[in-house]
């Protein structure tokens, strides 16, 4: 089964660090995009970064609203995502998905909940 | 602050058809693949349609998926109440270099 479990969300406060870490299971992870997806509560969508494959010598894309905070990374060794957050603002607080983007975005994992709060 | 403009809200009755509208402009919906997703609250969003009007495996046909131009259009035949749902229009935005989403519709089945 293919699959995409997030892990290391949870609450801090303004200014701070976390990271979120992403396992893919049932499918080559080497061979895909992989996406970081956000939702604020009660609000739309949010793309936030994307890691391309190998292939594309694993370039790297992100949001206006994150660039030169966040860092997108891979370990293919590892099927891994992760996403390095750094001085996080309350308008950070969101659901944060993985994805992996195929023919669309077409796997989601079931997200991990960061909280930015003093 | 979104990019792709969806109609904020359509209600229909159950067996009628829904009509969803995304429009753009030529640096994102006019040169890219569109695709659509659908989220129920509380889940995570699920994956409709992709590269304007493909369907991935287990999405039945009443979805549908068009692109014209700078806009996309998602249809639902036979709505069910199983449908009620926040749908979400996406593509590649080629002065942004991002993704970008629409703001979403939230579809009533009444």
């Amino acid at each position: 089964e293919v699959q995409l479990e997030e892990s290391g969300g949870g609450l801090v406060q303004p200014g701070e660090s976390l990271r979120l870490s992403c396992v893919a299971s049932g499918f080559t992870f080497s061979d895909h995009k992989m996406d970081w997806v956000r939702q604020a509560p009660g609000k739309g969508l949010e793309w936030v970064a994307r890691s391309r494959d190998k292939g594309s010598d694993y370039s790297t894309e992100y949001a206006a609203s994150v660039k030169g905070r966040f860092t997108i990374s891979r370990d293919d060794s590892k099927s891994s995502l992760y996403l390095q957050m750094d001085s996080l603002k309350a308008e950070d607080t969101a659901m944060y998905y993985c994805v992996r983007k195929h023919h669309g975005m077409d796997v989601w994992g079931q997200g991990t909940t960061v909280t930015v709060s003093s | 602050q979104y990019v792709l403009t969806q109609t904020p809200s359509v209600s229909a009755a159950p067996g009628q058809t829904g009509t969803i509208s995304c429009s753009g402009d030529s640096f994102n919906i006019g040169k890219n693949f569109v695709s659509w997703y659908q989220q129920i609250p509380g889940t995570a969003p699920k994956l409709l349609i992709y590269e304007n009007n493909k369907r991935p495996s287990g999405i039945p046909d009443r979805f549908s998926g068009s692109k014209s131009g700078t806009s996309a259009t998602l249809g639902i035949t036979g709505l069910q109440t199983g449908d009620e749902a926040d749908y979400y229009c996406g593509t590649w935005d080629d002065s942004l270099s991002s993704w970008v989403f629409g703001d979403g519709t939230k579809l009533t089945v009444l």
